[in-house]
């Protein structure tokens, strides 16, 4: 297992077009989490999985948001509609509950640019 | 709302200078912290964290960090930095081992050879 993987790593699309970014989490990883982080920011959360269910989203995800985690493996981010605003760095991560008081892993990221 | 503040945008220090980057967090009771690393084109790694217990923590590559409650603060220290310590650091936290991690804006550190 070499790591939380993310799919595609860099995706330009025009305004008002659909995107989906997908997430591989480490093995057994049962907490998946998506951050976003534009230029010159910290990563901003969200929302994450305990498995299959969400157990929470950030204010952050409009109704042009959502996401999926169908079988508590790998999930997907989509967004619909997209606006310049959308450019930004998607970041996915994963934990384990009982496994370094879940500490998150995280992927390399997929780096969106709506023009 | 919770928050964590980094109070250095960009720092620049020529090799084998002493480096400390402040952080401080905003109360929200038990906290967990930690300072991410990201090298240039690379994604997030983490340095070093701090749960309890002992409030100098050591991390990867000679960095540490203490916990000073009182102040709310977390900062990131090296005592001899290296070219290859360029990157941005962010520090972070959150307010249970389950829940979302709350970053600072990131700092810039850039090394003089």
């Amino acid at each position: 297992d070499t790591g939380v993987s993310q799919d595609p790593r860099h995706k330009i699309t025009k305004r008002g077009q659909n995107v989906t970014f997908r997430c591989d989490p480490i093995s057994e990883h049962n907490r998946l989490y998506w951050y976003r982080q534009t230029l010159g920011q910290g990563p901003e959360f969200l929302t994450y999985f305990q498995n299959e269910a969400q157990l929470e989203k950030s204010r952050l995800l409009s109704d042009r948001f959502s996401a999926e985690r169908p079988k508590g493996s790998f999930s997907t981010l989509e967004i619909q509609r997209t606006e310049q605003g959308d450019s930004a760095m998607y970041l996915c991560a994963s934990s384990h509950d009982y496994q370094n008081y879940n500490e998150q892993f995280f992927g390399p990221g997929t780096r969106l640019t709506v023009l | 709302a919770q928050s964590v503040s980094q109070h250095n945008h960009h720092v620049i220090l020529s090799e084998a200078a002493s480096l400390e980057l402040g952080c401080n967090y905003s109360y929200g009771g038990t906290v967990n912290l930690f300072w991410y690393v990201q090298y240039p084109g690379q994604h997030l790694q983490l340095l070093l964290k701090y749960f309890s217990g002992d409030p100098l923590v050591k991390g990867i590559k000679g960095f540490e960090a203490e916990f000073i409650k009182s102040k709310f603060s977390f900062n990131l220290r090296k005592p001899s930095v290296q070219w290859s310590d360029t990157a941005e650091y962010f520090c972070a936290s959150r307010w249970s081992s389950a829940s979302k991690i709350i970053f600072g804006s990131g700092t810039r550190l850039s090394i003089r050879p």
